[in-house]
């Protein structure tokens, strides 16, 4: 079935570059997701890129996609402490437009002053 | 504005017990969407409502779980006869018509079932 595999935790010191990484099984997913969880908070929409791209880049985030190997990124240039968070990646089930998500297990990003 | 809301925060239920958690979404948005989180664990799709239609229940664990939403609104999980591995955090997401596939999430509420 269709799965999202993430790395579990990043440690990175503040204004280095974070780069989590994300591999997923469905290449029919139309658009492929990144969230972020903060302590005691829910789940807030950082980015997406539609699956017909390769790279998409929105301020401090950077988001890539090889479809070929099925294979997601997201980078945070400037990485701030409080970016520290838990972050998911999400593909969309299948080509239809029902907006079910499929989530990785979600990195934690812990950034050191 | 307001956003997704989602009552209680906090459930701490016995084992056997059934509970029934409350979520509000975003008004107008017309598709609702549970998910379950464990303990270390990703998301996992629980049920989706979309206006009118037949809910896609695809994702419930077992017979025991069970949701609503009435008049396109608010929606109830209700778990009946809970055991321990029910215990989790339940969130609730909405999304409007016709966007991009952003959903909108609650802070969901943290179940325990002792």
């Amino acid at each position: 079935g269709e799965d999202v595999e993430q790395s579990l935790f990043l440690s990175v010191r503040e204004g280095d570059s974070s780069v989590i990484n994300c591999t997923y099984t469905d290449s029919s997913s139309t658009y492929l997701y990144w969230y972020k969880q903060e302590p005691g908070a829910g789940l807030q929409l950082l980015t997406y890129i539609f699956s017909n791209m390769d790279m998409k880049q929105d301020q401090r985030l950077t988001v890539l996609l090889n479809k070929k190997d099925k294979h997601l990124s997201l980078r945070i240039a400037d990485t701030q402490t409080g970016d520290s968070a838990i972050y998911f990646c999400a593909e969309s089930y299948g080509s239809s437009n029902t907006g079910k998500l499929i989530f990785g297990q979600g990195t934690t990003l812990q950034v050191k002053p | 504005g307001a956003g997704v809301s989602q009552s209680p925060s906090n459930k701490v239920t016995e084992k056997g017990k059934d509970v029934e958690l409350r979520c509000d979404p975003i008004s107008g948005h017309t598709a609702l969407y549970w998910y379950r989180q464990s303990l270390g664990q990703g998301l996992e799709f629980l049920i989706y409502f979309q206006g009118n239609s037949a809910p896609d229940k695809s994702g419930l664990p077992s017979d025991r779980f069970s949701a609503e939403r009435t008049g396109g609104s608010v929606s109830t999980l209700t778990i009946q006869r809970t055991q321990q591995e029910d215990s989790a955090v339940y969130l609730c997401a909405s999304r409007p018509t016709g966007r991009s596939n952003e959903q909108f999430f609650g802070p969901g509420t943290r179940l325990t079932v002792l």
